[in-house]
């Protein structure tokens, strides 16, 4: 089975620009999370989606946003983009909303470089 | 703000010594989960756990949960090259179910 699958892995951008990254969870998740590593750190929450729902957001600006669509893959936007927003984008995806054991299945993330 | 503190930052040994790993949260953990990632790749689940002083082995790793549930260890045996990777501790638990990570303990193992 396909785990979870992000487009695109690397990505050039220069400052102010705006950027899509996609996420296709694993068949039958309904879940979707997205999180943000900077170089260095753990995994940030950005936003959480169940049922084509926001169910969690973390603390970042306005300027990112998400979605998710009916066959519960996502997208995640970033506008005028800062170098700061520079670093890996990971999505998790995961069946329900509820606490269990398996926890959540990351993909290998968007690399986003902010020039 | 819940914050989780890991150490060592950095660690880097020789194949087939052992090595303990430290977690600390500022408060307590709704659960307990340490995750693996390795270069380029997201973080994988190793162990989920929420009882207060269980111990739960993973063949060459160990993880013990604190019995106030505001620490935890991850012990390995005998540890190998393909152990390598950034550990990291999670809480698992809140409200919306977001994870809340630790800065992690990159670890190397030399042949």
């Amino acid at each position: 089975d396909a785990g979870v699958t992000q487009s695109p892995t690397h990505l050039i951008k220069t400052r102010g620009q705006q950027v899509t990254l996609r996420c296709s969870p694993i068949s039958g998740h309904k879940s979707v999370s997205w999180y943000q590593q900077v170089l260095g750190q753990g995994p940030q929450f950005i936003f959480q989606y169940y049922e084509k729902e926001e169910r969690g957001r973390g603390n970042f600006p306005d300027r990112f946003s998400a979605r998710q669509f009916p066959n519960y893959s996502s997208e995640l936007n970033v506008n005028a983009l800062l170098l700061g927003d520079s670093a890996l984008y990971l999505c998790a995806s995961s069946f329900s909303m509820v606490r269990d054991s398996y926890g959540y299945t990351f993909g290998s993330g968007t690399r986003l470089t902010v020039v | 703000t819940q914050l989780l503190e890991q150490s060592p930052q950095f660690l880097s040994i020789q194949e087939g010594e052992n090595l303990t790993v430290y977690c600390n949260s500022s408060s307590v953990f709704s659960s307990l989960q340490w995750y693996r990632q390795e270069p380029g790749e997201g973080p994988v689940l190793l162990v989920t756990v929420v009882t207060g002083g269980e111990v739960k082995k993973l063949k060459r790793l160990t993880f013990q949960f604190g019995d106030a549930r505001k620490d935890s260890s991850l012990h390995i045996t005998a540890a190998q090259p393909g152990d390598t990777g950034l550990y990291l501790c999670v809480d698992g638990g809140g409200s919306n179910y977001k994870l809340t990570f630790g800065k992690g303990t990159l670890l190397t193992v030399n042949p």
